[in-house]
């Protein structure tokens, strides 16, 4: 079964609304969760690091103030996009890192479209 | 800088056939090495991983090699299937617990 959850699945919204994305680990207590972005036949561009109880960590020229990241538990982690337009437009992947030597497991995505 | 660099960008085979998906790396810090297969509209999913420290693994009909020497890495699906049409992502990372870098992807289609 699925070891992360992804919330919504789809969302479509006008512009300059903001949306809020969920990730939740099941079962287990993620130590670090990942957030990626993915536009259509692209790869996988990670967007930033959280870790539960501190500040994320973004990649360079990903806007702090645009994407808001919480890591509140070590079970749940949002990503808002703040102020959303159409070029935010996109698929939305989270991962979490349960430590050691476990691999990362992502969740099903989320696709995002901002009209 | 891509750092890590997959080939080819699309794959097509027969049935039963052995698709190989080809991946290199740069940085030497690299200790983690996952493949994932992604279907549309769905998260990747782990197929195989490997580290440094053997040459190959085999999972199923997935098998990695690893050359270290080379900084190369491989995809090989045995008896592929219909089933397998997907893309598939090479990633690198210094251990599996640090954010992954991944490759451009490859989209295989095996036909019936």
């Amino acid at each position: 079964g699925a070891v992360v959850s992804q919330h919504p699945s789809r969302v479509i919204c006008k512009s300059g609304t903001s949306v809020k994305i969920e990730c939740r680990s099941l079962d287990f207590q993620a130590t670090t969760m990942f957030w990626y972005r993915q536009f259509p036949k692209q790869s996988l561009m990670l967007m930033a690091t959280s870790n539960e109880g501190s500040k994320a960590t973004y990649e360079q020229g990903v806007e702090k103030d645009k994407f808001l990241i919480n890591h509140a538990s070590l079970t749940l982690s949002t990503l808002t996009v703040t102020s959303a337009h159409p070029e935010d437009s996109s698929f939305y992947i989270c991962s979490a890192s349960f430590g050691g030597f476990q691999p990362q497991h992502f969740g099903d995505g989320t696709r995002l479209s901002i009209l | 800088q891509q750092q890590v660099k997959q080939s080819p960008q699309s794959l097509i085979v027969q049935k039963g056939g052995i698709p190989i998906i080809n991946c290199a790396y740069e940085n030497t810090a690299f200790d983690y090495f996952p493949w994932y297969q992604q279907f549309p509209g769905k998260g990747p999913a782990l197929l195989i991983a490997i580290r440094p420290d053997v040459s190959e693994k085999k999972e199923g009909r997935f098998t990695i090699s690893f050359n270290k020497s080379a900084k190369q890495f491989s995809l090989h699906i045995m008896d592929s299937q219909p089933g397998d049409s997907a893309t598939y992502f090479c990633a690198a990372s210094r251990g599996s617990n640090y954010k992954l870098t991944f490759g451009k992807g490859t989209l295989l289609t095996v036909n019936p």
